[in-house]
């Protein structure tokens, strides 16, 4: 099916450990975006990537990078997983241009112990 | 930080029965959107207002959107219990080139 994959779906690390959070769309997007979901919070936007090549911080970038490997990928890294770091991580996609609906993986369940 | 926000944070209603939900924004505003969130899923685009528009419809779904208020409503009619998520509004600022930025949601519940 078209749309956007995310892996892995569940994540337990330890404090300090780090990972990737990867991202794949297939729909030819240009604009790709990370979020980040805590109960009660709502989305808040950790990075984002407009275009091939480029990448920007959103709301809430402290403690992740990010790459955007080709126009299909954007990937998310915690380089020293933190507690505060527990969430449900989002992966979007869209055109170009903020004038059309996001398509959103099903998500990364991430638990940091 | 949080740009819209809905009311209410959680509605309960019987099938059938039509459901209302509010988002107030801050800032002046290039489009809103309403997104649907199953339990556990991702969330899913139901619909987008321009600034220039006060009405839209698809299918059971109208949007209204007053920019005098900062306001928006979304109205499902005839509620099914498939309707039961987690509803979004998420806005672009008037300048049209930053990210959707996302309220809190409303959870609503249509009990069969």
């Amino acid at each position: 099916n078209a749309g956007v994959t995310q892996t892995p779906k569940f994540q337990v690390l330890k404090t300090g450990q780090s990972m990737t959070l990867q991202c794949a769309q297939d729909m030819n997007h240009n604009s790709m975006y990370w979020y980040r979901q805590d109960p009660g919070m709502g989305l808040r936007l950790i990075y984002y990537s407009a275009s091939e090549g480029t990448t920007d911080k959103g709301e809430v970038p402290n403690g992740y990078n990010v790459s955007r490997l080709n126009k299909r990928e954007f990937s998310l890294r915690l380089e020293s997983a933190a507690p505060s770091q527990t969430s449900v991580y989002f992966c979007a996609s869209s055109e170009p241009g903020q004038i059309y609906g996001y398509t959103f993986g099903s998500g990364t369940r991430l638990t940091v112990v | 930080s949080q740009q819209g926000e809905e009311d209410p944070q959680a509605l309960s209603i019987q099938e059938g029965e039509n459901a209302t939900m509010n988002c107030s924004y801050k800032t002046s505003i290039n489009n809103l959107q309403w997104y649907r969130q199953n339990s556990g899923r991702g969330l899913v685009h139901l619909i987008l207002i321009r600034s220039n528009e006060r009405e839209k419809h698809s299918g059971r779904l109208r949007v209204t959107l007053d920019t005098s208020k900062k306001s928006s409503s979304l109205l499902i009619t005839a509620s099914r219990a498939a309707d039961t998520a987690s509803y979004f509004c998420a806005t672009v600022s008037v300048s049209g080139n930053t990210p959707l930025v996302f309220g809190k949601g409303t959870r609503l519940s249509v009990i069969a």
